[in-house]
């Protein structure tokens, strides 16, 4: 079946710092990709999304690339703030339910 | 901008009882989904509703979770006889349809059910 692994956390890193959380998929077909993020004490919201192959995803400084040939969509933000700290869930669409990844926490001190 | 809304924000039980769970979609969406978290867990699909009926459902969706959609606006999840295990976030979420390509969801902020 559909499936998503993501790098465990938390990742904690120091403000400007670049940032890549690590995802990877197995699904038959062709998936659409997704990142989501959930903020402390609220629900998700779409950070961005990919739907073919070498799409590449982006809003709010976050980016990922859809590699077809690696299978993965792995997040990327050149300069991280206190802000971003949250936990982002990579997901992907190949029927019509979502598989998320377990979820990572990443946590940005000043 | 349009939103997803879930209502109560947070709902205590005691074991054995019903509850349900409202949700009110964007309003030109046509497909409907629960997922819920258990705390500190993935995120796991429940159900997916459309045209008034189920279109898909998980092995966790047993025969105590029901859904409905009993007007043009809310869309509810029941649970028969709560247990200790369904304490946990429920998220709704609607999609556009079948026709987009991006399976774009767009969730709501999630009711928090504990079970005791």
């Amino acid at each position: 079946g559909d499936s998503v692994t993501q790098m465990e956390g938390p990742v904690t890193l120091s403000e400007e710092a670049f940032l890549t959380i690590n995802c990877t998929y197995t699904a038959t077909g062709y998936p659409s990709l997704f990142w989501y993020v959930q903020y402390p004490g609220e629900g998700l919201q779409l950070l961005l999304k990919a739907t073919k192959a070498d799409d590449k995803g982006s809003n709010k400084g976050f980016e990922a690339t859809y590699r077809k040939e690696t299978t993965s969509f792995h997040l990327e933000k050149g300069s991280v703030q206190v802000s971003d700290s949250a936990v982002y869930f990579c997901a992907l669409n190949a029927r019509r339910a979502l598989t998320f990844g377990s979820g990572t926490r990443l946590q940005v001190q000043p | 901008e349009p939103e997803v809304t879930q209502t109560p924000s947070h709902q205590v039980t005691q074991m054995g009882q019903e509850v349900i769970l409202r949700c009110v979609p964007i309003s030109n969406h046509l497909y409907f989904y629960w997922y819920r978290q258990i705390l500190g867990q993935k995120v796991e699909f429940l159900v997916s509703f459309y045209n008034n009926e189920i279109s898909e459902k998980s092995e966790i969706f047993d025969d105590q979770f029901s859904v409905e959609r009993p007007d043009g606006s809310n869309f509810t999840l029941k649970i028969r006889s709560t247990k200790l295990e369904d304490s946990a976030m429920y998220f709704c979420a609607s999609s556009v349809g079948k026709t987009d390509a991006a399976g774009e969801q767009y969730f709501g902020p999630g009711t928090r059910l504990t079970v005791t």
